[in-house]
């Protein structure tokens, strides 16, 4: 069965602190999306991920993905509260499916 | 305007009766998609099409049924709606400019509620 699983589901942090989201997936691909989505609003694409050791950043946000260990993740520096938000990984494994995560929602408190 | 839209944004219906939400979107995107969200399960796959008339299950299709007579529009129709579809639905479309490069883009999604 195809799983993509996201801890922690929940993160509350304070400004100014760093944290790490993690993105396991059960199926080799070599293919990881990340995306943001605010209170009642669309997905907004962040990263795409497209081989192993692959990092992008973006702002205080860093992602990365080892194959390997199946393993994303997604690094927050000096967190501020505009980063509050729910944050989802995606795994394509067939080449236009996307298994998303359940998700994590991040609050970032002043 | 460019992009992907969705429609209605909001729709209250009742249990039987048949739904169909639409989207619609203007880049040319080959590939379509439906999603729906629910609090636990993230987004889950409910069909999507490769291109005109090429449609395929995901992996939570039963009790939708979709269609794509044109590139731009792929209409999600639940034929006789039931309380366990309230959900947001959300489509995004994708290109294959890359063979591997797949990103998605999402419309705004559709709020049902299912009495």
């Amino acid at each position: 069965e195809l799983k993509v699983e996201q801890n922690p589901l929940f993160l509350s942090m304070q400004e100014g602190k760093n944290y790490t989201i993690y993105c396991n997936y059960s199926t080799t691909s070599d293919r990881l999306y990340w995306y943001r989505q605010d209170p009642g609003k669309s997905l907004e694409s962040l990263f795409v991920l497209l081989s192993n050791g692959a990092v992008k950043q973006e702002g205080r946000l860093m992602a990365s993905l080892d194959t390997k260990a199946r393993l994303s993740t997604l690094h927050i520096t000096a967190a501020v509260h505009d980063l509050s938000a729910t944050y989802f990984c995606a795994v394509d494994y067939t080449g236009n499916q996307f298994y998303f995560g359940t998700g994590t929602s991040l609050t970032v408190i002043p | 305007d460019a992009g992907i839209t969705q429609s209605p944004r909001y729709k209250i219906t009742e249990t039987g009766r048949q739904v169909t939400l639409m989207c619609h979107q203007t880049w040319s995107h080959s590939y379509m998609f439906w999603y729906r969200q629910d609090l636990g399960h993230g987004l889950r796959l409910i069909y999507y099409s490769a291109a005109a008339d090429i449609t395929d299950k995901g992996e939570v299709p039963d009790g939708y049924v979709v269609s794509r007579s044109k590139t731009e529009n792929f209409p999600l129709t639940l034929e006789s709606a039931t309380r366990s579809q309230t959900s947001v639905y959300f489509c995004a479309s994708s290109d294959q400019v890359a063979f591997f490069y797949n990103e998605q883009f999402f419309g705004p999604g559709t709020r049902l509620t299912v009495l």
